[in-house]
């Protein structure tokens, strides 16, 4: 079936460094791609979002990047802070259904 | 506007019993999806409804129903519960087009004894 496959599971970066997280989805099909972060104890919020018909998107410190060919798509963070710890989700779109990936806790270190 | 708002926030109940749980949408929102997130997992799609129809369904056992309202509000029991049950239950509701933003509901923790 579908699915979709995140890397890695936690992440740790010193406060400041970037930090990348990268999803794969199957279904060729997908032309949606969400990120959602999900603070401990807080509900999942989108974050940023980017269509099939765009590669890369931008907003302040958080970009996304789309591979339509490779079928893989990368959460990027820039100069990271201590708000940024949380629990990070990709998602791939197809017919109807968000297919989500299983999750990056992120970690900053001070 | 008022977010997505789930009742009751907790609720405990004992193996066996069933489980009632509500989700309101963002008001002109028409799809609502369900999911379980147990400790340190992901989001475990459970079904989602659009315009009081089924649309998708996850690989969760009959147990596990749902429905929709003409208001667009949405229900899901659980009967029979089982330990196992015990996690966060979250709603999400978008306009119901393809690449539209889902907004989360705070959640109903339920915890089975």
């Amino acid at each position: 079936g579908e699915n979709v496959e995140q890397h890695p599971s936690t992440l740790s970066v010193q406060e400041g460094d970037s930090a990348v997280i990268k999803c794969t989805y199957s279904d060729s099909a997908s032309n949606y791609f969400p990120w959602y972060k999900q603070e401990l104890g807080k509900r999942p919020q989108l974050i940023i979002d980017i269509r099939s018909n765009v590669g890369e998107k931008k907003d302040q410190r958080i970009a996304v990047t789309l591979n339509k060919t490779a079928k893989h798509f990368s959460l990027h963070i820039t100069e990271t802070q201590p708000e940024d710890s949380a629990v990070y989700f990709c998602a791939a779109r197809g017919n109807y259904q968000l297919i989500w990936g299983a999750g990056t806790k992120l970690i900053i270190k001070p | 506007k008022a977010g997505v708002t789930q009742t009751p926030r907790y609720l405990i109940k004992t193996r066996g019993q069933q489980v009632t749980l509500s989700c309101s949408p963002i008001s002109g929102h028409r799809s609502v999806s369900w999911y379980q997130q147990t400790p340190g997992q992901g989001l475990q799609f459970l079904f989602e409804y659009f315009s009081e129809t089924q649309r998708n369904k996850g690989n969760f056992p009959g147990r596990f129903s749902g429905r929709q309202f003409s208001n667009s509000r949405s229900e899901m029991n659980v009967s029979t519960l089982e330990l196992g049950d015990s996690a966060l239950y979250l709603c999400a509701s978008s306009f119901g087009e393809m690449n539209t933003e889902a907004f989360f509901g705070q959640g109903t923790r339920l915890t089975v004894v």
